[in-house]
């Protein structure tokens, strides 16, 4: 069965390191969405693409993080620095397309620590 | 701006009970509703999806079901098994972008 894909699942680091993190979506799904998520809340969408474009990038804090699809599959996450605040579990979701039936799967998450 | 909130926020059931979770959103222009399974410190799995023209959808011992124009969705879980503990999360769709907004979640635990 296909699966979202994302490295690593765990990541400890410390305030003002780097941090990159990996997705890779389901085979043929056009869209690809990154949330964050704090612990005891509902996910939030950080950044959406279709194919390689940025759909919705309105709620990613851009002095910190980037995201990039350069070929249009798989993406990466970006956080320098990385701030005490940004320790969350980080999903990548994939679907088919963006249009009303858009059922979004979810890969396993990245849980992020700051220390 | 669209809300979604789901009540209760915890729920402690004994096995075998049926039980209904709530999920209301304020915007009632609305694409698709999903619901979702979440185990700790795991990803989330699609339990459900409803488009905005449908009124429930099946999966088992799950029922979800849609009423748009009083922004609520409920899932009803039949004959509740101690694996059926997870946190219960619903999302719906409100703008063309397909980007999904998600309540907090009701964490459920089913008693032997």
């Amino acid at each position: 069965e296909a699966e979202v894909a994302q490295s690593p699942r765990y990541k400890i680091t410390e305030k003002s390191q780097a941090v990159a993190f990996w997705c890779d979506p389901i085979s043929g799904h056009a869209t690809l969405y990154w949330y964050r998520q704090i612990l005891g809340q509902g996910p939030e969408l950080l950044v959406q693409f279709q194919d390689e474009s940025v759909v919705d990038d309105s709620q990613l804090p851009k002095d910190r993080f980037s995201a990039e699809r350069l070929k249009g599959v798989d993406s990466t996450l970006k956080i320098q620095p990385a701030e005490l605040g940004d320790s969350a579990m980080y999903l990548c979701a994939s679907s088919y397309s963006s249009g009303d039936y858009n059922e979004q799967f979810f890969g396993p998450g990245t849980r992020l620590t700051v220390l | 701006k669209q809300e979604v909130t789901q009540i209760p926020a915890a729920l402690s059931v004994p096995e075998g009970e049926n039980l209904v979770l709530n999920c209301s959103f304020t915007d009632s222009a609305i694409y698709n509703l999903q619901w979702f399974r979440q185990d700790p410190g795991k990803g989330l799995t699609s339990l459900l999806l409803i488009q905005s023209s449908q009124r429930e959808q099946t999966s088992g011992r799950l029922n979800a079901s849609l009423d748009k124009s009083s922004g609520r969705s409920t899932l009803y879980i039949a004959a509740s098994q101690p694996g059926d503990s997870a946190t219960y999360l619903c999302a719906v769709i409100s703008g063309n972008t397909g980007k999904l907004i998600f309540g907090q979640g009701t964490t459920l635990q089913v008693k032997p």
